[in-house]
């Protein structure tokens, strides 16, 4: 099974809404980082929570990992149209040795009308 | 911030013939460089890690001989599609990582359309 999958596989809202999506993971984990892609586009780079962390804002987004339950989210609050991507949650894994190699998710396509 | 600049964006190619993607770090020394492909609507595959000066490493069902990655500097490695087929359209990433703990730094992708 895929390392780090997302649900919803997509989400649609409106402006002034609040967005969750959610990870699951199998192994353990050193991190969990948030990317978001725009349509095409390469990666950039929301979040990084790592494995003694529970939670973590930076602006209008909220990231919470529950490592009991190999789980995290991602809260965007007050959501913009500019907002609509991709987002895909990656986990590097807590074995040593990784070299980083992070594992991407499927994730969930956000639409955020306005 | 840190940029990774990947070239082309776009290419369209005759089924034989052989492509090469660049992948470069404008601003910061990549030590490892991870090449990624990724179909429509679906998560990124990990194709190979590359390291400056050493062979590429790669993952489990990539032809190495096939896809061929080449780091030979601190900001740049190219993946070369060899006798592309039209099974390897798709859209292939690159991403950066320099010496320290910084997150990976994405290039913007370039769309490989065989013809």
């Amino acid at each position: 099974s895929q390392q780090g999958e997302e649900d919803p596989q997509a989400l649609s809202i409106q402006e002034g809404e609040n967005a969750t999506m959610n990870c699951s993971y199998k192994t353990s984990i050193n991190n969990l980082q948030w990317y978001r892609q725009n349509s095409g586009r390469g990666l950039v780079h929301l979040i990084l929570i790592r494995s003694n962390e529970r939670e973590k804002h930076s602006g209008r987004l909220r990231v919470t990992l529950d490592t009991s339950k190999k789980s995290s989210s991602l809260l965007i609050t007050a959501s913009r149209a500019a907002d609509t991507a991709s987002y895909f949650c990656a986990t590097e894994p807590g074995s040593g040795g990784s070299n980083y190699k992070l594992t991407f998710g499927k994730g969930t396509l956000l639409t955020v009308n306005p | 911030g840190a940029v990774v600049s990947q070239h082309p964006s776009r290419v369209i190619c005759k089924s034989g013939t052989s492509v090469k993607i660049e992948c470069r770090s404008l601003d910061f020394q990549a030590t490892t460089m991870f090449w990624y492909r990724q179909f429509p609507k679906q998560s990124l595959m990990l194709m190979a890690t590359s390291n400056e000066g050493s062979k590429a490493t790669y993952e489990q069902g990539v032809e190495k001989d096939k896809f061929l990655i080449n780091h030979a500097s601190l900001t740049l490695s190219t993946l070369t599609v060899t006798s592309a087929h039209p099974e390897d359209s798709s859209f292939y990433i690159c991403s950066a990582r320099g010496r320290d703990n910084s997150p990976l730094h994405f290039g913007n992708g370039t769309r490989l359309t065989v013809t």
